[in-house]
């Protein structure tokens, strides 16, 4: 069974660093067609996407968050970390995690159940 | 980087009827790489329809995805209480990117 499971704080304050890891469990990222991205959702708003890691490790990111955002993997522990920089309150959201799966098709087949970040003071 | 854009913003329609839902592209998509989801109230959303086409596991044969180039649809047959909730459509390549979502609401 394959899991994904997102941890971090749910407070940071604004100019403050985030982290946070995605935890997963079922399939391995050095894989060929593993991938994990990060996707978030202000309250109300739609999906956008932040980032994402390949089993080769290759780096994609959003253009206009890329400044602000990197993205790591640690295979060995099964983990992949978003670090993202100066954050705002406009950057409240729910952050998930999801894995995709790449061959023939593109499939971000299963997510992680989120966690809420509040930026404020 | 490649814009969806879904239509409508809002669709209000009653259990039993037929549901569509429209995804425009600003640039040609490749059908592998266009995918739907459905997201319901504090859920992640879930995968329905991948290769433009092609149905997830376990999703029911209600749901069905067409299309190519720059104009997908995803077809609900007939519509049951549960399946009203937010769908979007998510294009993959270098970059991923999702329409701003479909809310299909009770009638």
């Amino acid at each position: 069974q394959v899991t994904l499971r997102e941890s971090g704080p749910a407070l940071v304050k604004p100019t403050q660093t985030l982290t946070l890891t995605c935890t997963f469990s079922g399939f391995s990222l050095s894989t060929s067609g593993m991938c994990v991205s990060w996707i978030r959702q202000p309250p109300g708003k739609a999906l956008e996407w932040l980032a994402r890691i390949d089993w080769d490790d290759d780096k994609y990111y959003s253009t206009s968050l890329k400044t602000r955002l990197t993205i790591s993997k640690d295979t060995s522990k099964n983990q992949v970390v978003l670090t993202m920089t100066n954050m705002d309150p406009v950057d409240t959201a729910t952050y998930y995690c999801a894995r995709i799966r790449v061959g023939d098709y593109a499939l971000v087949d299963i997510w992680g159940q989120g966690t809420m970040v509040t930026v404020s003071s | 980087e490649i814009v969806l854009t879904q239509s409508p913003g809002t669709l209000s329609l009653s259990p039993g009827e037929r549901a569509t839902l429209s995804c425009r592209a600003s640039q040609s998509v490749s059908s592998s790489y266009l995918a739907w989801y459905q997201q319901k109230p504090g859920q992640a959303p879930r995968l329905l329809i991948y290769g433009a086409s092609s149905r997830a596991t376990g999703i029911p044969d209600r749901f069905s995805g067409s299309g190519s180039g720059t104009d997908f649809t995803l077809t609900i047959s007939r519509l049951e209480p549960e399946d009203f909730a937010v769908y979007y459509c998510q294009q993959y390549g270098s970059s991923l990117t999702f329409g701003q979502g479909t809310r299909l609401e009770i009638k």
